[in-house]
């Protein structure tokens, strides 16, 4: 079974400052799609940012991006000029391309930004 | 454009009650699934379906039921409610996962803050 694994249960940072959220995730597989989900404290889930095993090139929107390593089964969320509204709850989840397609999350790291 | 509706945010129950949490989404979605959300432990399955007709269950599925009878709906029951059900809960639609498709995200209700007294 797959699994993600988020070793930071909190991270702080100034507003302004860049910070980068860990995710490593175990798979056998090789088709797979990985997200990084933002929760604040109204409780939603959004979606962050998404990335597809089979690209190379790492995705970006606007100030977030992914360093995803395929080999190493790591995907790394940076989020540069860090804002007020970037806090809150920030999971990494792993999902097949085939069979059940669950979606794995990771246990969540609490994003704390400074002013 | 609703998304997923699910209802309701608050519950309190009382030890061996049973409840219905209510799923629904628009988007025409093959995939739905139930979450339950637990401080340092993320989200975790509860049950999911690929489909109308079709349920599996997920990593955390005891004392819990679900069905699927059309696209749209996914309810979530709970049989006979324990203080351990005290979680929040999320509903969740997709579709289905195929190589090449970009648009596999989940889509997720407002949640379902559940105490089990």
């Amino acid at each position: 079974a797959q699994t993600v694994t988020q070793s930071q249960p909190e991270m702080s940072v100034q507003e302004a400052e860049t910070v980068t959220l860990s995710c490593t995730y175990d798979t056998s597989e090789s088709d797979y799609y990985l997200f990084w989900y933002k929760q604040p404290p109204s409780r939603q889930m959004i979606l962050v940012i998404r990335q597809e095993a089979y690209k190379q090139q790492n995705a970006t929107e606007n100030r977030f991006s992914v360093n995803f390593q395929k080999a190493a089964k790591s995907f790394s969320l940076k989020i540069s000029d860090s804002q007020l509204g970037d806090a809150a709850m920030y999971f990494c989840a792993y999902r097949s391309a085939g069979g059940a397609q669950k979606l794995v999350f990771g246990q969540g790291t609490r994003l704390t930004i400074n002013p | 454009n609703a998304g997923v509706t699910q209802t309701p945010k608050f519950q309190v129950l009382k030890t061996g009650q049973s409840m219905t949490l209510q799923c629904a989404q628009d988007m025409n979605h093959e995939y739905m699934s139930w979450y339950r959300q637990d401080p340092g432990m993320g989200l975790r399955l509860i049950h999911y379906s690929v489909g109308a007709g079709i349920t599996d269950q997920g990593e955390v599925p005891n004392g819990y039921n679900v069905s699927r009878s059309t696209t749209e709906d996914f309810p979530l029951r709970l049989l006979s409610a324990a203080p351990s059900q005290t979680s929040v809960y999320f509903c969740a639609s997709s579709r289905t996962a195929s190589l090449g498709y970009t648009d596999t995200e989940a889509f997720f209700g407002q949640g379902t803050r559940l105490t089990v007294v």
